[in-house]
């Protein structure tokens, strides 16, 4: 069935360092990849998207890059600061006639001052 | 208007209550969606409204109750809930099929005694 992974669960950096999330997904018909970052107690936030026609797309700190041929989107978080301290769910979405999204496991970014 | 609306926040009943929650957005999403999250977990999702009709019940068990009055409003009715159906529920919306971002909403916190 519809499956994304994502790795690591957990990951620390010093304040300044990059930080990269990476998933995986299982089925070849999802074509919309959202990255939402949830601070605790929260909702979740889109913070980054990106279709499957592209194959990177930046937002001042935040890249999102996509490679369809392995199945695998990461995010990159350039220059962390304290704030960026959160819980980072990667998803997949289909635009094939469903309004279904899977959310991978999520990661919790720490970031260290 | 650019926001998801849930109320009660916090939400606590016991085993035999009957509680209804609400969620209410005025974009002019065609898509709604109730989700379940436990802590440290991904949002689970449970059903989806397209055009207010029912299009996703991810084998819910019956005492969650989903209801689409109009295009805007989505409540979830509850009965005869269990201790481990706390958790937080949140609501979202989207424009269309899943390739457009979710809007979630701050949540309700749900506490079954």
């Amino acid at each position: 069935g519809e499956n994304v992974e994502q790795h690591p669960s957990t990951l620390s950096v010093q304040e300044g360092d990059s930080a990269v999330i990476k998933c995986t997904y299982s089925d070849s018909a999802s074509n919309y990849f959202p990255w939402y970052k949830q601070e605790l107690g929260k909702r979740p936030q889109l913070i980054i998207d990106i279709r499957s026609n592209v194959g990177e797309k930046k937002d001042q700190r935040i890249a999102v890059t996509l490679n369809k041929t392995a199945k695998h989107f990461s995010l990159h978080i350039t220059e962390t600061q304290p704030e960026d301290s959160a819980v980072y769910f990667c998803a997949a979405g289909f635009t094939s006639g469903t309004y279904k999204y899977i959310f991978g496991t999520g990661t919790r970014l720490k970031v260290l001052a | 208007d650019t926001e998801v609306t849930q109320t009660p926040k916090h939400l606590v009943m016991g085993m035999t209550n009957k509680k209804s929650l609400k969620c209410e957005q005025h974009m002019g999403h065609r898509a709604m969606y109730w989700y379940k999250q436990k802590a440290k977990k991904p949002p689970e999702l449970m059903f989806v409204y397209s055009y207010e009709k029912l299009s996703i019940n991810e084998s819910v068990p019956s005492r969650f109750s989903p209801e689409c009055p109009n295009s805007s409003l989505l409540n979830l009715h509850l009965h005869a809930l269990q201790p481990e159906d706390s958790a937080l529920y949140l609501c979202a919306s989207s424009l269309g099929q899943g390739d457009s971002p979710l809007h979630f909403g701050n949540g309700t916190r749900l506490t079954v005694t």
